[in-house]
């Protein structure tokens, strides 16, 4: 079975800084790993997924994921941040063979001005 | 091309009713899979269907039930609904198994 954890429930920025947002995974088998975004009252949108290859994944919105098989990890990055990038963030892994999406309980990310 | 379309957005239902969901997928997209989202459980895994076939289920009881046509749209069917029941349900497709899933906005149940 696969489980994931986002390490921080709610990050607080101020605008223009860096910012992490922080995912483990476990799982016995190979997983593909994805990062969503949540905009109030809508669906998900994805930012970026790892499949394989390089381990540094760039996606939209200047957003960038570095998947680390020993540490199980898949952070996620952004050099600046702006207020509308103040959302609910979501990792998620698969199995490689596919189906259902294990989902972390997400990251509020408070951007201010 | 348009993305995931879920009908109706909104819907309020009294307890023991029943309710019926749609999700149109992204055009060309086979695989459609179907997720609660409530605050206290955060996102929680219902099915997933692939070509009209329900490949995998999530742990839920069976009130809960859906199905896939062959045009790939998909329902999901909620019977004797309780309170619980009061969550965003969404719907997401993929190309095939193996590939990302796109979400469509949600359909905002609550039940009374």
């Amino acid at each position: 079975a696969q489980s994931v954890t986002q390490l921080d429930s709610q990050v607080p920025v101020f605008e223009e800084a860096p910012v992490e947002l922080r995912c483990n995974y476990s799982s016995s088998v190979s997983v593909y790993l994805f990062w969503y975004v949540q905009y109030p009252n809508q669906g998900l949108q994805l930012l970026l997924k790892y499949l394989s290859g390089s381990t540094l994944v760039k996606g939209i919105n200047g957003f960038e994921a570095e998947f680390n098989k020993s540490q199980t990890s898949f952070h996620l990055r952004k050099p600046s941040v702006h207020i509308s990038d103040t959302a609910e963030y979501f990792c998620a892994v698969s199995r490689v063979e596919g189906g259902k999406l294990i989902f972390g309980q997400g990251t509020e990310l408070s951007v201010k001005p | 091309k348009a993305g995931v379309t879920q009908t109706p957005r909104y819907l309020i239902k009294t307890r023991g009713q029943q309710v019926t969901l749609s999700c149109s997928p992204i055009s060309g997209h086979r695989s459609v899979s179907w997720y609660q989202q409530t605050p206290g459980q955060g996102l929680q895994f219902l099915f997933e269907y692939f070509s009209e076939t329900q490949r995998n289920k999530g742990n839920f009881p069976g009130r809960f039930s859906g199905r896939q046509f062959s045009n790939s749209r998909s329902e999901m069917n909620v019977s004797t609904l309780e309170l619980g029941d009061s969550a965003l349900y969404l719907c997401a497709s993929s190309q095939g198994r193996s590939y990302e899933q796109y979400f469509g906005p949600g359909t905002r149940l609550t039940v009374t």
